[in-house]
């Protein structure tokens, strides 16, 4: 099957804390992104890699720290997470600025900060 | 900059109606739009899109979308409406080399039998 694959599903923790989603795409894609879709449904991108190069990197805190391993892996580490990380955290991939093909997204993983 | 607006927060049809959901735009030059479909506790799923020629797109279960330079629009059409077209629908916008998709705040769509 060729799709966006996440990692968990759903995260609860602590303030303080360190946590750590995981992004596979099996499309032959060459871009991957993550986005944040808030409470309101408000969905704002916060990095963009292409080929394992950083292209988007929006105004995003410091405590988020993207990790490419290669074109098809890209993950998210929040170093010590606040109540306002609390959201869903959606990863995309398509080819080269998407213009000839919409990026997918995969199910999002849903984390929540006590 | 490229912005997008739904102007709908909510629209709610009877099974079997028609429905349009409103999407405009501003960008200066060539323009990338497509809308998504999010069900309830899923990810976005990719209905269609518009980069060039025919300004009436097709998509999936339905769906279509027409592209209007002169009103910046892209609005979103489906002829009949079933109760699993319930959800939110998001209309999306990237401009030019831009690597990034900017995002309405999205149309909830409530389908009643």
């Amino acid at each position: 099957e060729t799709a966006v694959f996440q990692t968990p599903n759903y995260h609860v923790t602590q303030v303080g804390n360190e946590v750590s989603f995981n992004c596979k795409q099996t499309l032959g894609h060459d871009t991957m992104y993550w986005y944040k879709q808030d409470s309101k449904k408000l969905l704002k991108i916060m990095f963009s890699y292409n080929n394992k190069q950083l292209i988007v990197n929006e105004t995003v805190p410091r405590r988020f720290s993207p990790q490419s391993s290669d074109k098809a892996h890209l993950n998210l580490r929040i170093k010590s997470v606040e109540p306002e990380d609390s959201a869903v955290y959606l990863c995309a991939s398509s080819y080269s600025g998407g213009v000839n093909q919409a990026p997918l997204f995969g199910e999002g993983t849903r984390l929540s900060v006590l | 900059t490229q912005t997008v607006s739904q102007s709908d927060a909510h629209v709610t049809v009877f099974e079997g109606d028609s429905v349009e959901l409103r999407c405009n735009y501003s960008y200066g030059g060539s323009i990338y739009l497509s809308w998504y479909i999010q069900h309830h506790g899923r990810g976005l799923q990719f209905l269609l899109k518009y980069y060039s020629g025919n300004p009436v797109v097709q998509g999936v279960n339905g769906f279509e979308a027409e592209f209007s330079k002169s009103d910046s629009s892209f609005h979103l059409r489906k002829a009949s409406v079933h109760w699993s077209d319930s959800a939110v629908y998001f209309c999306a916008v990237m401009g030019g080399s831009n690597a990034k998709l900017t995002f309405g705040k999205g149309t909830k769509l409530s389908v009643k039998s």
